[in-house]
């Protein structure tokens, strides 16, 4: 069965406190793997898109890997307003989508 | 600003009203989308269309009613909705669909309350 399973739940960590979050998954045929932030009461805003096994992306304190089995969204020196909800999803072939429950991350000064 | 809007934000509905949400995309998007994202549980796709034509329902009740006029606009009509139907309803778009890898953009989203 198609799944995409994220780890933690939750993630309280201090301010400059790096840590990774996991994005795990068994789909047919992945075409891409993707990133989003959500903060509360608004839509996922985008973050990153990744395509194929080994494929990493950076944005500020952010970077993203991808396996064949899972993401990390790696966190370095998290400030406060990175707190959110982090959304992984896939795409898979047939152009099905999977979106895993998220963590939510609250990082404290 | 995703360049991706929905109106109106909020929505507070009765089981026997009838109401559309709206979404349009400033992208120049051929696809979109239709979730509902309800607390603890991840998003549901409910309807997806591609250059106009709808191409996925995700077996969602007839309460729920998708309009796609062209391309930048789609709208959800919604009638004699049940209390479980309160939620986030989120619109996506993104430049076609099966193509390559479909990145989608999503708009701020219409909290729905059902009484």
């Amino acid at each position: 069965e198609d799944q995409v399973t994220q780890s933690p739940e939750a993630l309280r960590l201090q301010e400059g406190e790096s840590s990774s979050l996991n994005c795990s998954y068994t789909v047919s045929g992945l075409r891409g793997l993707f990133w989003y932030r959500q903060d509360p009461g608004k839509g996922p805003e985008f973050l990153f898109t990744l395509y194929s096994a080994g494929e990493e992306k950076e944005k500020e304190r952010l970077k993203a890997t991808l396996t064949k089995k899972e993401s990390f969204l790696h966190i370095t020196a998290p400030k406060p307003e990175d707190s959110a909800t982090y959304l992984c999803a896939v795409q898979a072939a047939g152009n099905q989508f999977y979106f895993g429950t998220g963590t939510s991350l609250t990082v404290i000064p | 600003e995703t360049g991706v809007t929905q109106t109106p934000r909020h929505l507070v509905m009765g089981m026997t009203n009838k109401k559309s949400l709206k979404c349009e995309q400033h992208l120049g998007h051929n696809a979109m989308y239709w979730y509902k994202q309800s607390a603890k549980k991840p998003l549901e796709l409910m309807f997806v269309y591609s250059l106009e034509e709808r191409v996925e329902n995700n077996s969602v009740p007839s309460r729920f009613s998708p309009e796609c006029p062209n391309s930048s606009h789609l709208f959800l009509h919604l009638h004699t909705l049940q209390p479980e139907d309160s939620a986030l309803y989120l619109c996506a778009s993104s430049q076609d669909l099966g193509v390559s890898t479909d990145t989608q953009y999503f708009g701020p989203g219409t909290r729905l309350t059902v009484l």
